[in-house]
């Protein structure tokens, strides 16, 4: 499909393993968003990519978190040694950053630490 | 610091009426404002936005209004229907320096019979 495609859909994962969320964008997109969305909380910023741009990691709650966008199209946000608060529904968008246009979302992954 | 703010957590609303989300915002360089709407198990969906440059924009029931003076923008739908029942973002941006897209906390408006 020509959307925002994220996988896994679903991730179980034991309290201090690492896991790896992969992000599709929609092809063109220059701009790149993570978020993510505890239990009955609201969109938390996590990460953005823009182009060559150093990106905005300012939202990253701590160092156990990376993400890392390659060739300017797929991203991996990497969460190590995952912890039972690090559950949540993790959401990529994407965007072609031009003056008007809206961010597309995938359908999110859901992690799970046990 | 929440520069983008939902006030209220959840909006109830009979069916044909009229429903308004309202937001916030604080950082005056925001010249771009959208609202997602989001079901459970989705990720959120583009609904309407609106330009700094105007104080209303339309699109079939959605209406968002702007008012830079209050940093208040709100999304008005007329009339309200079951399936409108969902999560709804309000965001901003400043377009004009690459910046993120910032959202709200959300609104939970749930559309009753």
């Amino acid at each position: 499909g020509a959307g925002v495609s994220q996988s896994p859909s679903n991730k179980v994962t034991e309290k201090g393993k690492d896991v790896e969320l992969r992000c599709d964008p929609i092809s063109g997109h220059t701009a790149l968003y993570w978020y993510r969305q505890s239990l009955g909380q609201g969109l938390e910023f996590l990460i953005y990519f823009q182009g060559n741009s150093a990106p905005d990691k300012s939202g990253l709650p701590s160092d156990r978190f990376s993400a890392e966008r390659t060739g300017g199209s797929v991203s991996t946000l990497t969460i190590q040694r995952t912890q039972q608060e690090d559950s949540a529904v993790y959401l990529c968008a994407s965007s072609p950053y031009r003056a008007g246009t809206e961010a597309f979302f995938g359908q999110g992954t859901r992690l799970t630490v046990v | 610091d929440q520069q983008v703010k939902q006030n209220s957590p959840s909006l109830s609303v009979q069916e044909g009426r009229i429903s308004i989300l309202n937001c916030d915002y604080t950082n005056s360089m925001f010249d771009y404002f959208l609202w997602y709407k989001k079901y459970p198990a989705e990720g959120p969906t583009f609904l309407i936005s609106i330009s700094s440059i105007k104080d209303k924009n339309e699109d079939g029931r959605f209406t968002v209004f702007l008012n830079k003076s209050a940093k208040h923008l709100s999304l008005h739908i007329v009339p309200s229907q079951p399936g409108d029942s969902a999560v709804y973002f309000c965001a901003a941006i400043n377009t004009g320096t690459a910046s993120k897209l910032t959202f709200g906390t959300g609104t939970r408006l749930q559309v009753t019979l």
